[in-house]
């Protein structure tokens, strides 16, 4: 199966700062990555498909990019209601495996 | 608008089985995998089980491989999960997903426990 690391597990920050969480596959898996949210209690919200495409009434704050085994999720700039827990999935290969999360608290 | 209601969950003891079910409306259902997620408390998600639209292909976890089993019927747009062999680590919110994940439903709880 195919393992994503995702970096880091959690991390502290301020409206309006600029936010980058990393995920890494153990092998090559295209473009074929998605990234989620959960806010606490809610259920999972994907925000970019395809590496780099965002979905329908996202926020452009929001970008992804990479290829092959390394993989970014970019907030350009954090708003309250992006602190949540952060998730990418490969797709690319049979079962299907997310990262562990990434947590993103308020500083 | 896209639809996907889970049920099924519920209280079971360790061995035993349950059966969700995930009822789609919104899309056209047989033009999708689809897909069941689950999140044991506290924990982080994983993709338990998928089929694609050609009725036959599917795949599990490893964790569930020779468990559990995902079908489909596209008369009725819905997806099952027979999960047999229940074990205390099956205990989780499951989730019925379309596509990649682009939609979900609100999750059916299920609980292993004497």
């Amino acid at each position: 199966d195919i393992q994503m690391t995702q970096s880091p597990s959690s991390l502290s920050a301020s409206v309006g700062d600029r936010v980058t969480i990393t995920c890494r596959a153990s092998q090559g898996i295209r473009n074929d990555l998605g990234w989620y949210q959960q806010r606490p209690g809610k259920t999972p919200k994907r925000l970019i498909y395809a590496t780099s495409t965002l979905q329908s009434g996202v926020p452009s704050r929001f970008s992804g990019s990479g290829s092959g085994t390394e993989f970014t999720l970019t907030i350009s700039s954090l708003q309250p209601e992006d602190f949540a827990t952060y998730y990418c999935l490969q797709y690319n290969t049979d079962p299907w495996t997310f990262g562990q999360g990434t947590k993103v608290e308020i500083k | 608008e896209v639809q996907l209601l889970e049920s099924g969950g519920g209280l079971v003891q360790p061995g035993g089985s349950l059966r969700l079910s995930c009822v789609a409306s919104g899309f056209t259902f047989s033009s999708y995998h689809m897909g069941w997620v689950r999140q044991a408390p506290g924990k982080g998600l994983e993709w338990v089980s998928g089929i694609y639209e050609s009725v036959g292909s599917t795949f599990y976890a490893d964790s569930v491989k020779g468990r559990f089993t995902i079908s489909r019927d596209n008369s009725k747009n819905t997806v099952y999960l027979q999960m047999n062999s229940l074990r205390a680590e099956d205990t989780a919110l499951y989730y019925c997903a379309k596509g990649w994940g682009d939609r979900w439903g609100q999750g059916t709880l299920v609980t292993v426990s004497s």
